[in-house]
């Protein structure tokens, strides 16, 4: 149990749609890490936060943002939804240390 | 190159055998490793990280780092149908000043009843 939590468990969207996820992470681990898993991949890295501001950003185009608040929750928000971008989003929330711990993640698929 | 490769599998091996899990990494600058398990359908769970050249081991599982080599690997001592999974590969980039984790494909491994 990694006291990370994520909704919802699955999603299924439509083509072009907007769509946001959820974290919470443990408290005093004031950072979180989104990531990307396709099928058969790894996962990919999304962006990550700390303390609220965005503190890196992978290879991935605009329309993924991305929110922290101060109570250790995040958002993670996909516009204009691509068939690619049907995967399972993972978040991660990480110790004073720099261990990342998963959430369960949520499954998307985009029809 | 890929930033992080492994061999994905599928690896069988018997069950109470050692199963040896490889994974080389091209940033000469990475600072920190992990290996995570993932089961089919459920998110990566983590098993070791290792900062230091050399073995660390916990349980049955030891964690090998070869800065020169830029290799990593993960043993698994007395095999068990349980650690049927992928096991991924995560190296540490401090790109900017962020723990970005870049991850290989994974290894698939099969414990053989």
């Amino acid at each position: 149990e990694t006291g990370v939590t994520q909704s919802p468990t699955h999603l299924i969207k439509t083509r072009g749609q907007q769509v946001t996820l959820r974290c919470s992470s443990q408290s005093g681990h004031n950072t979180v890490s989104w990531y990307q898993q396709a099928l058969g991949q790894g996962p990919q890295f999304i962006f990550q936060y700390y303390r609220e501001e965005e503190n890196g950003r992978g290879n991935f185009p605009p329309r993924f943002s991305g929110l922290q608040f101060p109570n250790y929750s995040s958002e993670l928000n996909v516009n204009a939804l691509e068939l690619d971008d049907s995967a399972l989003y993972l978040c991660a929330s990480q110790t004073a240390t720099d261990t990342q711990y998963f959430g369960p993640g949520t499954r998307l698929t985009v029809l | 190159q890929k930033e992080v490769e492994q061999n994905s599998g599928p690896l069988s091996v018997p069950e109470g055998a050692i199963a040896s899990l490889n994974c080389t990494y091209s940033d000469r600058g990475s600072q920190s490793f992990f290996w995570y398990r993932q089961y089919s359908g459920k998110s990566p769970e983590l098993i070791m990280f290792i900062y230091s050249n050399g073995d660390k081991e916990d349980g049955r599982f030891t964690a090998q780092l070869n800065k020169a080599s830029q290799y990593v690997s993960l043993l698994i001592r007395d095999s068990q149908p349980s650690d049927s999974a992928t096991y991924l590969c995560a190296v540490n980039n401090r790109v900017l000043g962020n723990e970005k984790l870049t991850f290989g494909t994974g290894t698939r491994l099969t414990i053989i009843p």
